[in-house]
């Protein structure tokens, strides 16, 4: 179980910004929201993760309702290397390996 | 650099053989997986382990094995009796308490 759900695809023009949803209204308390990109053919490359504050890195931001039960990932400038098909994935953080569960995530593409 | 090293980038295998699926780490993780991946499709967990000299099965185990004799490494076997082996294979580290995955570049597997 993904455990997350995300539109399959969406499209941004180069320049704007990107807002990718995430619903992910089962979590619990101890569990994280994560992000990872994948590019074509590319292993996935971890972008942002949050628990309940919106957090922002140089990558990307991260908005986090304050129900905790869905999330916005903003990529604020978009850019063509931007395409990529970006995974929404929740996962609690305690001691120990933790494994991933991938769902199919949201292809996005950057339109010229 | 520290990173994950997977080799080779593209392998060919006939029909009936094994095949091992390289993956070193030069990051000091503890933990390391092996993912798979379909066309179109998100990632699945075939194996993972925590720690040397021990490993668990993940959601699609049947028809691969794995070691973790080092630290550094985790070799994956895909052996005749996985009935589709055809994919692109991913392998990920990650420190025991860490926040995010490091990926390999994957491989790809062919059966010709």
């Amino acid at each position: 179980d993904a455990k997350t759900t995300q539109p399959p695809s969406m499209d941004c023009a180069e320049g704007r910004a990107a807002n990718l949803p995430c619903n992910h209204s089962t979590i619990s308390g101890n569990e994280y929201v994560y992000w990872y990109r994948q590019i074509h053919s590319q292993g996935p490359q971890y972008i942002i993760h949050g628990l309940k504050n919106n957090e922002t890195n140089e990558m990307a931001s991260l908005i986090i309702t304050e129900d905790r039960k869905s999330s916005t990932l903003i990529l604020p400038h978009a850019t063509l290397r931007d395409t990529a098909v970006y995974y929404c994935i929740v996962r609690p953080l305690i001691q120990g390996a933790q494994k991933l569960v991938f769902g199919q995530g949201t292809r996005l593409t950057i339109n010229p | 650099d520290g990173g994950i090293t997977q080799s080779p980038k593209y392998l060919f295998r006939k029909e009936g053989q094994n095949v091992t699926l390289s993956c070193e780490q030069n990051l000091n993780h503890d933990a390391m997986y092996w993912y798979r991946q379909d066309p179109g499709q998100g990632l699945r967990l075939i194996y993972y382990s925590q720690i040397v000299n021990d490993f668990q099965k993940g959601d699609i185990a049947e028809g691969y094995s794995v070691s973790r004799e080092k630290k550094e490494s985790f070799p994956l076997t895909v052996t005749s009796a996985q009935k589709n082996p055809t994919a692109f294979y991913l392998c990920a580290s990650s420190f025991r308490e860490s926040y995010g995955y490091t990926f390999g570049s994957g491989t790809r597997l062919t059966v010709v």
